[in-house]
C-alpha cells in the first residue's frame, strides 16, 4: 500500500508555463516533505522542504504548498525552462524513520 | 569529491550469481540508506543504518539481501543468488542523521542487470 502517491506519472508544460506536481499521502504522522530531481544516470537531488507545521515554502522559482487536511503538497515552477526537465518525487518522512518516496512525475519542458 | 560516491556504475551478473554494490557516505553523516528503483517505478526503500543503532531492515524485500556498515563508514549491499528480478538501480544516500528532517545526498547509483 503506497504511503506516498503521485498519481501523474508525466507532464508537459511550455517554456515560461507553471508546472504544478502533485503529491498525496496517507500517513497522518509524516511531519515532514521533500521534493527531490533527477536527471538520467544522476542520483536523485534535493530540491525544497516543507514541515507540516507551514503550508507554504519558498525558494526562488520554486514553491512547495502543503494542505494537512487533505494530505496533498503540490510543487510549482514558475516559470519553467526546459534544464527543469527531469524525475520530480515527492518524499515524506517523521522523525526517526527512513524517507518514503513516491514514484515519481517526468516533467517535460518544451521551448 | 565530497559527495556520496557508489561502485561499481553498472553491474551486470548472469541469474545465481552473488552481487556486492559498496556505497561511500558523505564524511560525517550518520544515517545511510539503501533504495532501488526498478525500470518505471519510484524509489524503493531497502534498508537504513544510524550510527550504531540496528539497521532497519524492513524494505529488504527477501532474505538474499543482505547490507553492512562498519561503523560510519562504508556500506555493501549484497544480492545473493541474484534473480532477473533484482534488475535496477540501487542508489544509496546519507545525511547528518535520520530525523526524517534531514536532506538526504544521494550517490549516482549502481545499474545492475541480471541475464
Amino acid at each position: 500500500d503506497q504511503q506516498v502517491k503521485q498519481n501523474s506519472p508525466s507532464l508537459s508544460v511550455q517554456e515560461g508555463r507553471i508546472s504544478i506536481l502533485n503529491c498525496d499521502y496517507t500517513n497522518s504522522m509524516f511531519d515532514y516533505f521533500l521534493w527531490y530531481k533527477k536527471y538520467p544516470a544522476e542520483g536523485p537531488t534535493f530540491l525544497i522542504s516543507i514541515s507540516s507545521i507551514k503550508d507554504k515554502n519558498e525558494d526562488g522559482r520554486f514553491t512547495v504548498f502543503l494542505n494537512k487536511s487533505a494530505k496533498h503538497l503540490s510543487l510549482h515552477i514558475v516559470p519553467s525552462q526546459p534544464g527543469d526537465s527531469a524525475v520530480y518525487f515527492c518524499a515524506a518522512g517523521q522523525a526517526g524513520t527512513a524517507l518514503i518516496f513516491g514514484k515519481g512525475t517526468t516533467l517535460s519542458v518544451s521551448s | 569529491g565530497a559527495g556520496v560516491s557508489q561502485s561499481p556504475s553498472n553491474k551486470v551478473t548472469e541469474k545465481g550469481k552473488d552481487v556486492e554494490l559498496r556505497c561511500d557516505p558523505i564524511s560525517g553523516h550518520t544515517a545511510l540508506y539503501w533504495y532501488r528503483q526498478r525500470l518505471g517505478q519510484g524509489l524503493e526503500f531497502l534498508i537504513y543504518f544510524q550510527g550504531n543503532s540496528a539497521p532497519d531492515k524492513s524494505g529488504l524485500p527477501s532474505d538474499r539481501f543482505s547490507a553492512e556498515r562498519t561503523g560510519e563508514s562504508v556500506s555493501t549491499l549484497t544480492i545473493q543468488r541474484t534473480q532477473q528480478e533484482d534488475s535496477a538501480v540501487y542508489l544509496c544516500a546519507s545525511s547528518p542523521r535520520l530525523t526524517g528532517t534531514d536532506t538526504q545526498y544521494f550517490g549516482p547509483g549502481t545499474r545492475l542487470t541480471v541475464l
